[in-house]
């Protein structure tokens, strides 16, 4: 089983509408969870950090977390065009282990 | 200037050489970790170290070793290239005691031919 699971896509949602984006990981003792963005050739970038059960927002980006069912999301309202990129989930365990671990990414393409 | 700094940006090698990547940061960080990526496989952890004395492999560390030789320098070796090693390779910063963002370099394109 790997550590971090995503779909890798690709995930295609027309312009304005809601993308959403789904994780999986399977260390129950993970504390910190993050989306990255990805153009093609480019640095990942941060996009959002969530460490406690819920919901935070930022923008016109939500992130989920259910620590019971082991599984975060991001979703994207009113996707624009330069959201199409591949989103990266990552999550460290944090005290004493913090291997960084990264999924496959899911491509999200943004039809105009 | 880039906070974290990976050189060189692009590389051609062939198989059989040694060659060495390195980064360094401005950050501050303590964390430092070296990445690959191929298409469809995202980001795969290499090494990783906390602190100079503190190095850890990470889940494809086979034929790459790395050196920390001071909290702002981390160098990634493949001490004898092969092909299969053709990959876009990132480096990362991160501060606990800050903030648990983790900071990217620009990345390094290897070829090995």
């Amino acid at each position: 089983q790997k550590e971090v699971e995503q779909n890798s896509g690709p995930l295609s949602v027309p312009e304005g509408a809601i993308a959403s984006l789904n994780c999986t990981y399977s260390d129950r003792g993970s504390q910190s969870f993050f989306w990255y963005r990805q153009y093609s050739g480019k640095s990942p970038e941060l996009i959002m950090s969530i460490y406690s059960n819920g919901d935070k927002e930022d923008g016109r980006f939500t992130a989920q977390l259910n620590k019971a069912s082991q599984y975060v999301s991001l979703l994207i309202r009113d996707s624009q065009p330069s959201d199409s990129a591949t989103y990266l989930c990552a999550v460290i365990r944090n005290f004493g282990n913090e291997k960084l671990t990264f999924g496959t990414g899911t491509r999200l393409t943004i039809i105009p | 200037d880039a906070d974290v700094t990976q050189t060189p940006r692009n590389r051609i090698t062939k198989t059989g050489k040694r060659i060495m990547l390195e980064c360094s940061q401005t950050k501050g960080h303590d964390r430092m970790y070296w990445y690959r990526q191929d298409p469809g496989l995202g980001l795969r952890l290499i090494y990783y170290s906390f602190d100079v004395k503190d190095i850890n492999k990470g889940e494809i560390s086979d034929g790459y070793s790395v050196s920390r030789q001071a909290q702002a320098k981390f160098s990634l070796s493949l001490e004898s290239a092969i092909p299969n090693q053709t990959a876009l390779y990132f480096c990362a910063t991160r501060d606990d005691r800050v903030s648990t963002e983790a900071f990217f370099g620009q990345g390094t394109r290897l070829t090995v031919v």
